[in-house]
């Protein structure tokens, strides 16, 4: 059964850091690419960033360049995302989601960036 | 530029049928798309990668009653024999070589 569970997230004050997690069970992890997607509270779904299986091409959303970066550990079967200059707008919940049709979502963590 | 546009709410009776729309911007029409659906309270769930033709590739356990269609820069999820249980917002989302992109999603109300 494939499971993906983040962790990671919480309260943090604007400026600040934090860094999520996002653990995968069930299947190849090193065979897939991986995804963040986040949804503000009440809002829609907003992609964040990608990245391919080798890490060899790693994408952003312009809301976050420069200050989020993506990672994975193929030997760990593990994603991250380091949130850097963390702003109120980046409060939401944060899935990781496989593949480029995300047809598997984690249960997502919340993100709250208030002082 | 990559645009998906969805109707922002839709509804229909207990047991009947509904088909949501998601449109593609103009070029790219080729385009395959993706449904999540999302219960309230809940994180997404995939439904089906939709192909330009038609073709669609359902995810594990979606019910029969979920299909796709397309049409030109259309794609349609339908949902027939209406349950309480699918009243959640449906999200197309598609990507290209980087960004994803997703519509602004549909909520549906089941009457």
């Amino acid at each position: 059964e494939v499971q993906l569970v983040e962790s990671g997230g919480g309260l943090v004050k604007p400026g600040g850091s934090l860094r999520l997690s996002c653990a995968a069970s069930g299947f190849t992890f090193s065979s897939y690419s991986m995804n963040w997607v986040r949804q503000a509270p009440g809002k829609g779904l907003e992609w964040v960033s990608s990245i391919s299986s080798s890490s060899s091409y790693i994408y952003y959303a312009d809301s976050v360049k420069g200050r989020f970066t993506i990672s994975r550990d193929n030997a760990k079967n593990s994603l991250y995302l380091q949130m850097n200059s963390l702003r109120a707008e980046d409060t939401a919940v944060y899935y990781c989601a496989r593949e480029q049709r995300a047809d598997y979502w984690g249960q997502g963590t919340l993100v709250t960036v208030s002082s | 530029q990559l645009v998906l546009t969805q109707s922002p709410s839709a509804s229909a009776s207990l047991g009947a049928s509904v088909k949501l729309t998601c449109t593609l911007s103009s070029g790219h029409s080729s385009y395959a798309i993706a449904w999540h659906q999302q219960q309230p309270e809940k994180g997404p769930r995939y439904l089906m990668k939709l192909n330009s033709d038609g073709s669609h590739s359902k995810g594990d356990g979606i019910p029969d009653r979920f299909s796709g269609s397309s049409s030109g820069a259309e794609r349609y999820l339908t949902i027939s024999s209406l349950q309480s249980e699918d009243e959640a917002d449906y999200y197309c989302q598609t990507w290209g070589t980087g960004p994803w992109v997703f519509g602004g999603g549909t909520k549906l109300t089941v009457l």
